[in-house]
């Protein structure tokens, strides 16, 4: 069964730090772009970052750059977010899925919730 | 940024009926690199259709997608109980990727 698992979600404080991970399994993990998306009631759905293959492209959504890092280990077919100098605003669903069809997206994981509060 | 507007907000319909949601982008999707999908209450989204009108696997076929350029659609032929859901639109082809804010399908 192709699916993904996040982990590492949680309660942080405004100016902390989180790293995420999402266990794949499956599908050759190295052979596809990943993606991180996130789900807030405020902002709805919005896609976090992009990494291909071996890692060598990534996009970031503008208000995450400079503060959040995509990265992936091919060899543990896992991805992995980063996330630095976290804001109120961060606070979300982050799911993490595979990229198909150039762009599209599936299966997504079941999501790990991240509080960023005081 | 691509804007994608989803109308309506909201349907109420019954089991058995058709429904047509529409997806608006605020510039020509490249490639018609659109795709649709359905996230139900507590859980994750699931990817129905992509590049505008190619259903992902295991989707049934009262599931299409249609349109081009700023216009597209996804219409349900005949709602089955587990078909009450969010739906939403994204857009790959220019970037950002960006998704549309959603329409719920409930039960009339």
């Amino acid at each position: 069964e192709v699916q993904v698992v996040e982990s590492g979600g949680g309660l942080v404080q405004p100016g902390g730090s989180l790293r995420l991970s999402c266990a794949a399994s499956g599908f050759p993990f190295s052979n596809y772009w990943m993606t991180w998306i996130r789900q807030s009631s405020g902002k709805g759905l919005e896609r976090v970052a992009n990494i291909n293959q071996d890692g060598s492209e990534i996009n970031y959504l503008d208000s995450v750059k400079g503060r959040f890092t995509i990265s992936r280990d091919n060899a543990k077919n896992s991805l992995y977010l980063q996330m630095n100098s976290l804001k109120p605003e961060d606070t979300a669903i982050y799911y993490c899925a595979r990229v198909i069809f150039m762009g599209a997206m599936g299966p997504w994981g079941q999501g790990t919730l991240v509080t960023v509060s005081s | 940024e691509t804007l994608l507007t989803q109308s309506p907000g909201t349907l109420s319909l019954s089991p058995g009926e058709g429904v047509t949601l529409s997806c608006r982008a605020s510039q020509r999707v490249s490639s018609n690199s659109l795709a649709w999908y359905q996230q139900r209450p507590g859980q994750a989204p699931r990817l129905l259709i992509y590049g505008a009108s190619t259903r992902a696997t295991d989707i049934p076929d009262r599931f299409g997608g249609s349109g081009s350029g700023t216009d597209f659609t996804l219409t349900i032929s005949r709602l089955e109980p587990e078909d009450f859901a969010v739906y939403y639109c994204q857009q790959y082809g220019n970037s950002p990727w960006t998704f549309g804010q959603g329409t719920k399908v409930e039960i009339k």
